[in-house]
């Protein structure tokens, strides 16, 4: 199992491009979420999914938006880069929706907006 | 979720062991205490879990007083590879979608 994968790991946009980061989890997982991280900060959830067809958003969901339209996969588009958005960004999956067990995170994707 | 309080960091000595203290006072009967680290820039890890009684895995023991507003998460023999920052989370395990990282604990294991 190659677990939580991540593309890209790096990405540099200019402000107002838009881009999507990857997320994909071979373990066949109900639940997956996205965090962002700022230096020396906490993880804050942007957005999560309990399953196919399923997102909600989370603490943080404005300028991001997801989609779940399989089980493995589950992007994060930002439609219109800004400044603030530069940040390192995980992802998560665990395998029951209800919140049972340990949340498995992928290696971060590292963005920096100009 | 209940609100969770730690030392912002801590030294240890390698070959000690480590004691990772958390405090949650306002913790709910039904709200579990999890404990996960991040080493460096890489992503989260989980450590260990509990309720009410205490918990022991191969990476770790988890000590929660008997009222429950606090806990212990002790490494019982740190390594270099242990310097991280330890995140003590509160939560109900039910709730399923919300789990609130705060800033957690800086370890700095020493030579």
């Amino acid at each position: 199992n190659a677990g939580v994968t991540q593309t890209p790991k790096f990405q540099v946009l200019k402000t107002g491009q838009s881009m999507t980061l990857q997320c994909a989890q071979d373990m066949n997982h109900e639940y997956m979420s996205w965090y962002r991280q700022d230096p020396g900060m906490g993880l804050r959830l942007i957005h999560y999914s309990v399953g196919a067809g399923i997102t909600d958003q989370g603490e943080v969901p404005n300028g991001y938006n997801v989609s779940r339209s399989t089980t493995e996969d589950f992007p994060l588009r930002l439609l219109s880069a800004a400044p603030s958005q530069t940040s390192v960004y995980f992802c998560a999956s665990r395998a029951d929706r209800a919140g049972t067990g340990e949340l498995f995170f992928g290696e971060g994707s590292r963005l920096t907006v100009l | 979720d209940a609100k969770t309080t730690q030392p912002t960091s801590m030294d240890c000595a390698e070959g000690r062991a480590a004691n990772l203290p958390c405090n949650h006072s306002t913790i709910s009967g039904n709200e579990y205490v999890y404990w996960y680290r991040q080493i460096h820039s890489q992503g989260p890890q989980y450590i260990i879990h509990g309720l009410k009684n205490n918990e022991t895995n191969e990476m770790a023991s988890l000590i929660i007083t008997e009222d429950r507003k606090s806990s212990t998460l002790i490494l019982p023999h740190a390594t270099l590879r242990d310097t991280a920052v330890y995140y003590c989370i509160v939560r109900v395990k039910a709730a399923g979608n919300k789990l609130t990282f705060g800033g957690g604990t800086r370890v700095l294991v020493k030579p």
